[in-house]
């Protein structure tokens, strides 16, 4: 069975701090997503990774994926409140009939 | 707007009955998903339809049933139910996007909402 383990699963920080949220499995995937739900919404994709090792930059987000494609991590320079939500890292295989893989999800909350 | 929709957005009902939640992909997506979410909770993935056939199965319960029709809409039927199944049903749809060992992508609806009382 497939499983993506999320850490940390609260996370609470100061405006202006910055955080690293991970994602960790024993399977292999093709690709890895990212989203951001925000409460009540359904979840809104960010990014996509696809080759390991890659990274890739959006705003203060920074995406990484594992060299084995593995594993990712979210990093978030100076963090504001309107980066507040659920974000969940997901795991895909080739085709448009894989099936996709949620992580548990990191709660983040930005305090002004 | 993610192209996905999902009716009803909000849904009451009382323990014991069934209910039906519709879901319409993108234009030109071949697969759907169903997940549960309940308060404060991850995605618990529930079934997969691809192009009409069922791909995959996840922790669906034997009273929870699916399908996606010639048209590619999708039906989640919830019979039976109980309070616990109150929760957030997300309907998301997929297609394999051109690259580097291709990759997929989900687009979600805005969910339905199912508080059973």
């Amino acid at each position: 069975t497939q499983l993506l383990e999320q850490s940390p699963q609260f996370l609470s920080i100061q405006e202006g701090e910055n955080l690293t949220v991970y994602c960790n499995s024993s399977s292999v995937f093709s690709s890895l997503q990212w989203y951001r739900q925000e409460p009540g919404e359904g979840p809104v994709l960010l990014v996509t990774v696809v080759t390991g090792g890659e990274v890739k930059k959006l705003k203060r987000l920074t995406f990484q994926f594992g060299d084995a494609r593995k594993d990712s991590s979210l990093h978030i320079t100076a963090a504001q409140p309107g980066d507040t939500g659920l974000y969940l890292c997901a795991g895909a295989g080739r085709s448009s009939a894989s099936k996709i893989i949620f992580g548990s999800g990191t709660r983040l909350s930005i305090r002004p | 707007d993610s192209g996905v929709t999902q009716t009803p957005k909000h849904l009451i009902t009382a323990t014991g009955q069934r209910v039906t939640l519709r879901c319409s992909p993108r234009s030109g997506d071949l697969s759907v998903y169903w997940y549960q979410q309940s308060l404060d909770q991850g995605l618990q993935f529930l079934i997969q339809y691809y192009n009409g056939e069922e791909r995959a199965k996840g922790n669906i319960l034997e009273r929870f049933s699916a399908q996606q029709f010639p048209d590619l809409h999708s039906e989640l039927n919830l019979s039976s139910l109980e309070l616990g199944d109150s929760a957030l049903y997300f309907c998301a749809s997929s297609v394999a996007t051109k690259g580097a060992g291709g990759d997929t992508e989900a687009f979600f609806g805005q969910g339905t909402r199912l508080t059973v009382v």
